[in-house]
């Protein structure tokens, strides 16, 4: 399996445009995790999916961000507007219910200028 | 509720010494237990896990965890440090009740020093 796999894995965009993540998880897998992480706030958890479904979006920072997750092998990550502060790198992770380690992409690192 | 601290969130040893990263955590259930590493520019890598089997967890590049639930501590030791070993470290803590939801510590960073 190739992993689990985010595009773009940089983006910089000017201030107020919108931005979508995406994220491929491993095939198989039904729980899937968007993480952001900052120097100042380290790893925090935007939201998680089970079985497609969203189950805990209370990470999310504010409106401006949405995430869906039309199929098993889909994800994105949505910011519109973006603004400066929502600047860092976007993890995507997925695991197996049954088997409770979450494997990572590489990132998607963000700059809104 | 769930929660990790890791203490120390810089750590500093010579090639060939002890790596002893610390990690307490709270959980109201059994909890299942990770640590991470993530090298510069790139995603987390599991480097082992706690899951209710044996206490002592062996885990990739000769690190090793142990659980201990008296001092709810999972706490993880390299007994000789290698210079390939500069990274960060998360320690990570999910309750299968909780939909496997990670919740992380705030990493540690490790220097080897030549």
């Amino acid at each position: 399996d190739a992993g689990v796999i985010q595009s773009p894995r940089h983006e910089v965009t000017e201030m107020g445009q919108e931005v979508t993540l995406r994220c491929k998880p491993i095939s198989g897998h039904n729980s899937l995790f968007w993480y952001r992480q900052t120097m100042m706030r380290g790893l925090e958890l935007l939201i998680y999916f089970n079985n497609n479904v969203p189950i805990d979006d209370s990470g999310m920072p504010e409106d401006r961000f949405s995430a869906k997750m039309p199929n098993a092998s889909f994800s994105t990550l949505k910011i519109q507007p973006s603004e400066p502060r929502d600047s860092a790198v976007y993890f995507c992770a997925s695991s197996r219910t049954e088997v409770t380690e979450a494997f990572f992409g590489q990132g998607t690192r963000l700059t809104v200028v | 509720a769930q929660s990790v601290t890791q203490l120390g969130s810089h750590v500093s040893v010579s090639e060939g010494a002890l790596v002893l990263l610390r990690c307490n955590y709270s959980s109201s259930v059994p909890p299942y237990l990770f640590w991470y590493v993530q090298y510069p520019n790139q995603g987390l890598q599991l480097l082992l896990k706690y899951t209710s089997a044996a206490t002592l967890v062996k885990g990739i590049n000769g690190f090793e965890a142990e659980f201990k639930k008296s001092e709810t501590s999972f706490h993880l030791t390299k007994p000789s440090a290698h210079m390939s070993d500069a990274a960060e470290y998360f320690c990570a803590v999910t309750q299968k009740a909780a939909g496997n939801k990670l919740t992380f510590g705030g990493g540690t960073r490790v220097l080897v020093k030549p």
